[in-house]
């Protein structure tokens, strides 16, 4: 199965409402990244957390990282109809970053 | 600076022709990885490149697939005797080094298989 695994695999709120969705992983990382991926396009990076850290920001975006449990959860704040997107988390394992079927996110205006 | 740039956008391939995907890189990337998206599906990788050199083709079909990362120009993904199956999105990402750096995705190109 995928290095990483997203969950749940989709998501419908009301604008305005917080979005969290989890990753889990299998083997030992160096770093864990989460990827937007609007519906036909390519995938963007959002955010990039190393091993040794616990959490990190950006903007409306919060991550956090717990390497005992192999598992990271991004959280986006205030959600707009604008995010409505599947994310996708990655780690640098060997295969070059490897990806679950990621967690489709709607948010309904 | 010009983000990673894949072409065509979309090819359209009659079963049993060739299929040459192209990637351009980030400039100052070295490295680049393809990863195949069926629809409804998550992304899987297939091949690892850095420049003249195939490091991690673990993901690539046997059959058909081939990858290269010439000194001079683009990646490139080749596919023969393209099957109905073949029909995908196929990404292509780049990045400075391995490991510790995020992967720049491209647009990716579209192949249907008719």
């Amino acid at each position: 199965s995928q290095q990483g695994e997203e969950d749940p695999q989709a998501l419908s709120i009301q604008e305005g409402e917080n979005a969290t969705m989890n990753c889990s992983y299998k083997t030992s990382i160096n770093n864990l990244q989460w990827y937007r991926q609007n519906s036909g396009r390519g995938l963007v990076h959002l955010i990039l957390i190393r091993s040794n850290e616990r959490e990190k920001h950006s903007g409306r975006l919060r991550v956090t990282l717990d390497t005992s449990k192999k598992s990271s959860s991004l959280l986006i704040t205030a959600s707009r109809a604008a995010d409505t997107a599947s994310y996708f988390c990655a780690t640098d394992s060997t295969q070059g970053g490897i990806f679950g079927t990621g967690t489709r996110l709607k948010v309904l205006a | 600076n010009a983000g990673v740039m894949q072409n065509p956008r979309h090819l359209v391939r009659r079963r049993g022709q060739e299929a040459r995907l192209r990637c351009s890189p980030m400039k100052g990337h070295s490295h680049v990885y393809w990863y195949r998206q069926l629809p409804e599906e998550g992304l899987k990788f297939m091949v690892y490149l850095q420049k003249e050199n195939i490091i991690d083709e673990s993901g690539m079909p046997k059959e058909r697939f081939s990858a290269e990362f010439p000194k001079e120009g683009p990646s490139i993904l080749r596919i023969q005797q393209v099957v109905r199956g073949d029909s995908a999105a196929y990404f292509c990402a780049s990045s400075p080094q391995r490991g510790r750096s995020e992967q720049y995705f491209g647009p990716g190109t579209r192949l249907t298989v008719t």
